[in-house]
């Protein structure tokens, strides 16, 4: 069975710092990797996609993967209290059969 | 990116009842998509609908449970049927990104409270 594991968190870090996010995917045949954002009582918005090795940054968000781990992070610099929210790590298999991690919980402390 | 609207938003229904969601989208899409998230819990993809095609469903979820319309490209219908308090969740649909690479843009979602 195709699984994608994330810590449920709650993840606290204080206002400006560095939060780190980790997803972990069982399927080594996935190609392609995200992370969406949900607020409580919201629906999920994409904020990154990754498809290669390596890291791949778009403004404080940057997303790392390493398939030979097949592991895959986000990192959100300067953290901001509108970043507390539930972080889901998706994966690909292809065929749009996506996979939805459970989500980890961030909450920033101003 | 694509908007999509939901309704009802949310409902409260009774055992034994059926409830039709609408997913409406503001662009012609190919792919719309529906997935269940029950509280607490991450999202379950129930099926695929493709215009002028039967719609996929994923393992666990039979047409007769969830039947879905696809009448063409900016509209989707689910219906969940027959509902028990097991069916109370979050419903959303979502469609294709059209940016490649398997990206999908989510419904505001409908919330079902069976009782």
């Amino acid at each position: 069975q195709k699984e994608v594991e994330q810590n449920s968190g709650p993840l606290s870090v204080p206002e400006g710092a560095i939060a780190s996010l980790n997803c972990t995917y069982s399927d080594r045949g996935s190609q392609s990797f995200f992370w969406y954002r949900q607020y409580s009582g919201k629906s999920p918005e994409l904020i990154m996609s990754i498809y290669s090795n390596g890291d791949k940054e778009d403004g404080r968000f940057t997303a790392q993967l390493n398939k030979a781990s097949q592991y895959v992070s986000l990192l959100i610099r300067d953290s901001q209290p509108s970043d507390s929210a539930t972080y889901l790590c998706a994966v690909g298999p292809g065929g749009f059969k996506t996979i939805f991690g459970a989500g980890t919980r961030l909450f920033v402390k101003a | 990116s694509a908007v999509i609207s939901q309704k009802p938003s949310r409902d409260i229904c009774q055992r034994g009842t059926s409830l039709t969601i609408q997913c409406q989208v503001d662009s012609q899409v190919t792919m719309m998509f529906w997935y269940r998230q029950q509280p607490g819990q991450s999202l379950t993809l129930i099926a695929t609908a493709n215009q002028g095609s039967e719609a996929t469903y994923e393992s666990g979820f039979v047409i007769d449970k969830f039947p879905i319309s696809r009448p063409n490209l900016t509209f989707s219908t689910l219906t969940v049927s027959n509902m028990s308090p097991e069916d109370s969740s979050i419903y959303l649909c979502s469609v294709d990104g059209g940016q490649g690479g398997e990206t999908q843009y989510f419904g505001p979602g409908t919330r079902l409270l069976v009782l």
